[in-house]
């Protein structure tokens, strides 16, 4: 248990409004990700960060930001959400401090777009 | 343009088999390569990693095999088990370039039938 919770875990919002989606991590990782599971796609990266307040975009970034204010925390935002951004959510964390590559996932949260 | 590709999109095997799932990739700035297991409704959970520097790594039942002059890897999974049955991701990262970021493949499902 890499001590990750998401929050929500499910959610149904109209096209249009904003939506954030939470990641809280009780470790103290340095590096946190958001990512996007759809079929045929795999899980493809939106953001990442290497610290407070330190982000980078990944493949998918378009339509989100995120922030990371504390390290515990890193949040997603669907400014405006679409129909194409229905999806299941994961948020993950590494350590960073060794030659560990590996990242731990949380449970996921589903949101859909209508 | 998909740099980790899984090309069987799923796979049965009987218990107590052999499961042999397969991956490839075209970016040589990879030198890391990891594979998940995920459940439905969970997040992925590591499994096995492998660095460039070798060709073999085990870890118990499940041993990932790299051929980098084919650019692929392969998971086997010895015996299989019902409780094995569950969608296989293949992950990739530089590690040269700090190792931040995994790009995945579509994933594999593997049933694994009585």
């Amino acid at each position: 248990d890499a001590g990750i919770t998401q929050s929500p875990r499910h959610k149904v919002t109209e096209t249009g409004t904003p939506v954030t989606l939470r990641c809280h991590q009780t470790e103290n990782h340095r590096y946190m990700y958001w990512y996007r599971q759809d079929p045929g796609h795999g899980l493809r990266l939106i953001h990442y960060s290497y610290g407070v307040k330190d982000t980078d975009k990944g493949e998918v970034s378009d339509g989100y930001s995120v922030s990371r204010s504390k390290t515990e925390d890193f949040l997603l935002t669907l400014e405006s959400a679409t129909s194409s951004q229905t999806s299941v959510y994961f948020c993950a964390i590494r350590d960073g401090t060794g030659l560990d590559y590996e990242q731990y996932f949380g449970p996921g949260t589903r949101l859909t777009v209508t | 343009d998909q740099q980790v590709k899984q090309n069987s999109p799923s796979l049965s095997v009987q218990e107590g088999r052999i499961s042999i799932l397969n991956c490839d990739y075209t970016n040589s700035m990879f030198d890391y390569f990891l594979w998940y297991k995920k459940y439905p409704a969970e997040g992925p959970t590591f499994l096995i990693s492998i660095s460039s520097i070798k060709d073999k790594n085990e870890d118990g039942r499940f041993t990932v095999f790299l051929n980098k002059s084919a650019k692929h890897l392969s998971l086997h999974i010895v015996p299989s088990q019902p409780g094995d049955s569950a969608v296989y991701f293949c992950a990739a990262s530089g590690v040269t370039g700090g190792g931040n970021k995994l790009t995945f493949g579509t994933g594999t499902q593997l049933k694994v039938e009585l």
